[in-house]
């Protein structure tokens, strides 16, 4: 089983659109959960992270981790056609450098005008 | 802003060549890291360093070697380059005491290996 899943897509959706971007993980040991969002012929940005169980919001996004079903939702509202790029989720345990992060595969997001 | 930098773009080489991948951050990071991402394998990490000439293995390491001299730089070798190391190669810095680790992604370099 891998370590964390991610629907690869594409996801595609109308302008305006609420966007759920979903992955599941199998360790436990996760403590932190960061979103990269990585546009076509670009290296990832970190977009948000959130440290445990609970919701974190910035703007138009909402990241959401839920441990006790090892699963974490990022959600976009008002869906903009910039936003059309490929998410990463990823996590570690501990949250320092010597754990690496374990990132899924991506879900290709698409927005049309 | 913290700026990662790769020498190339893109890149094209012969099967057998040895090639040099340069990564340099500017946000004075301990923690280096190179991954490559290839379509349905995702982001797969090959090296990483956590100080001036240290390295250690990731995922993937095998036909790959890193050094890293100064503290800004950390170089991607491919002794023999084979086909199956065409793929995009991304560098990455953090710093040390980052809590969570907060990796920064340089541009990324296209190879293809003919």
């Amino acid at each position: 089983q891998k370590e964390v899943e991610q629907d690869p897509g594409p996801l595609s959706v109308p302008e305006g659109a609420i966007v759920s971007l979903n992955c599941t993980y199998s360790n436990s040991a996760f403590q932190y959960f960061m979103w990269y969002r990585q546009y076509s012929r670009k290296g990832p940005e970190l977009l948000m992270y959130t440290y445990s169980s609970g919701n974190k919001e910035d703007g138009r996004f909402t990241a959401q981790v839920d441990k006790s079903s090892k699963y974490i939702s990022l959600f976009i509202r008002d869906s903009q056609p910039s936003d059309s790029a490929t998410y990463l989720c990823a996590m570690t345990p501990s949250g320092g450098g010597a754990d690496g992060l374990t990132f899924g595969k991506g879900t290709h997001l698409i927005i049309q005008p | 802003d913290v700026k990662v930098t790769q020498s190339s773009r893109y890149l094209v080489k012969r099967t057998g060549e040895k090639v040099f991948l340069e990564c340099v951050q500017d946000m004075d990071h301990e923690n280096m890291f190179w991954y490559r991402q290839d379509p349905g394998l995702g982001l797969r990490l090959i090296y990483f360093s956590y100080d001036v000439k240290m390295k250690e293995k990731g995922d993937i390491p095998e036909g790959y070697s890193v050094s890293r001299e100064k503290k800004e730089r950390f170089s991607l070798i491919l002794e023999s380059a084979s086909t199956n190391q065409t793929s995009m190669y991304l560098c990455a810095s953090s710093p040390r005491q980052g809590i969570p680790d907060t990796q920064y992604f340089g541009p990324g370099t296209r190879l293809t290996v003919l």
